[in-house]
């Protein structure tokens, strides 16, 4: 069975600050990892996937695959980050590229 | 707006009724998927289809649900004789049907059994 686990519900930091939003899976294949992000009064959309190795609005995500972890990280938060954020999963075996999401972790960046 | 629509984006129901909502995908997208989310709780997968095909349905979707995608354009989800435990938001996706293409989301229709 594949699982997505997102320990924090919200997390709260200061502008300008670092940000990490943690997310761990459990699936016994080769995953894909995405970050989905929903900012207020909008639809779920992506923000960045592992296999592309990309710095979206200058979020980052590394999969390690020893702590199956794919940890959002970005180096100074920006008040327009503030927004709901999921972790999800698809496996590769087939499924049609069906999501499995994390529970979602509330971002709010202070000023 | 070129993205996914769905509709109604609200709706309330007395329970035991039925009800039912569309899906337009992007045009080009062959592949639609339905999640459900409830408070608190990330999109849980319902079920997808690949053109008129539906491939795949999870458990969570008991025999009072129903989907179609009749000409593998738009699709409904029908839900017979709702229960309040039916109450949540349930949104609809598209993509191409690429492996790791990425998946476009509708605003949801959010429905509420009373």
């Amino acid at each position: 069975a594949q699982r997505v686990t997102q320990p924090e519900k919200l997390l709260s930091v200061f502008k300008g600050a670092p940000v990490e939003l943690k997310c761990n899976y459990s699936y016994s294949g080769s995953p894909e990892l995405f970050w989905y992000v929903q900012y207020s009064r909008q639809r779920l959309q992506l923000l960045l996937r592992h296999i592309s190795r990309e710095s979206i609005k200058g979020f980052t995500a590394d999969l390690n695959k020893g702590e199956t972890s794919f940890h959002l990280k970005k180096p100074f938060a920006q008040e327009e980050d503030s927004a709901m954020y999921y972790c999800a999963l698809s496996g590769r075996a087939g499924g049609g590229n069906k999501l499995t999401f994390g529970t979602g972790t509330q971002l709010k960046v202070e000023l | 707006d070129t993205g996914v629509s769905q509709d109604p984006r609200h709706k309330i129901t007395k329970r035991g009724q039925n009800v039912t909502f569309r899906c337009d995908p992007i045009s080009e997208h062959n592949r639609l998927y339905w999640y459900r989310q409830t408070l608190g709780q990330g999109p849980e997968f319902l079920t997808y289809f690949q053109n008129e095909a539906q491939l795949e349905k999870s458990r969570l979707l008991s025999d009072r649900f129903s989907a179609e995608r009749p000409k593998g354009s738009f699709s409904t989800l029908e839900i017979q004789r709702t229960e309040q435990g039916d109450s949540a938001m349930y949104l609809c996706a598209s993509s191409s049907a690429i492996w790791d293409a990425e998946a476009f989301f509708g605003q949801g229709t959010r429905l509420t059994v009373v």
